[in-house]
């Protein structure tokens, strides 16, 4: 079963337009990451937050964490087409080497 | 700098079969960890492997096995196959000094069962 949940599950934007993503978890985190992952690819690491910080920039990339609600966001600014992916949410436990996944957001940018 | 490597890129299986799947982890790694991802769906947790020892295993069955090497490569290992391991097995690895440490991941391997 899936630790969090995404959403929305899709999202169509135009380019230079932001994008908006939110997940949701279940249990207390260590840390709480975003990966990307273009079509038939594997995932690649974007940003980490750790539990006790409540927000974190990388370039075009903003995240929030919002521990209180089991929360957390990604924004992209000036998207670009290559952009396109989905994008997922995953939750690192305090005593967990492994990472629990939600079900992801499909980012559809267009030209 | 190599990353992540997976062979094979796609598989094609019957039900019952046996199948191995391998992964080099990215230079400099130690620890390896396989997800199983659905279609349409976030990776699942296989297991993880560090020091030649499963660490920690997800809620697969006993179907699903792997090794580590001693030059920290990993097999995965899936024994009578069904129809629902239909999937992309994904590799991760990273290295083991912290916990939820971000994960380096190969472009799969796409297996379907026929």
């Amino acid at each position: 079963s899936q630790q969090g949940e995404e959403d929305p599950q899709a999202l169509s934007i135009q380019e230079g337009e932001n994008a908006t993503m939110n997940c949701s978890y279940k249990t207390s985190i260590n840390n709480l990451q975003w990966y990307r992952q273009n079509s038939g690819r594997g995932l690649v690491h974007l940003i980490l937050i750790r539990s006790n910080e409540r927000e974190k920039h990388s370039g075009r990339l903003r995240v929030t964490l919002d521990t209180s609600k089991k929360s957390s966001s990604l924004l992209i600014t000036a998207s670009r087409a290559a952009d396109t992916a989905s994008y997922f949410c995953a939750t690192a436990g305090s005593n967990d080497y492994k990472l629990s996944f939600g079900a992801g957001t499909t980012v559809t940018v267009r030209a | 700098d190599a990353g992540v490597t997976q062979s094979p890129t796609h598989l094609i299986k019957t039900r019952g079969q046996q199948v191995t799947l391998r992964c080099s982890p990215k230079s400099g790694h130690d620890t390896v960890s396989w997800y199983q991802q659905a279609l349409g769906q976030g990776p699942q947790f296989i297991f993880q492997y560090y020091e030649e020892e499963e660490r920690q295993r997800g809620n697969f069955p006993d179907r699903f096995s792997g090794h580590q090497f001693p030059n920290y490569s990993s097999e995965l290992n899936v024994n009578a196959l069904l129809l629902g391991d239909s999937a992309l097995y994904l590799c991760a690895s990273s290295r083991q000094e912290n916990l939820g440490q971000p994960q380096h991941f190969g472009d799969g391997t796409r297996l379907s069962i026929l």
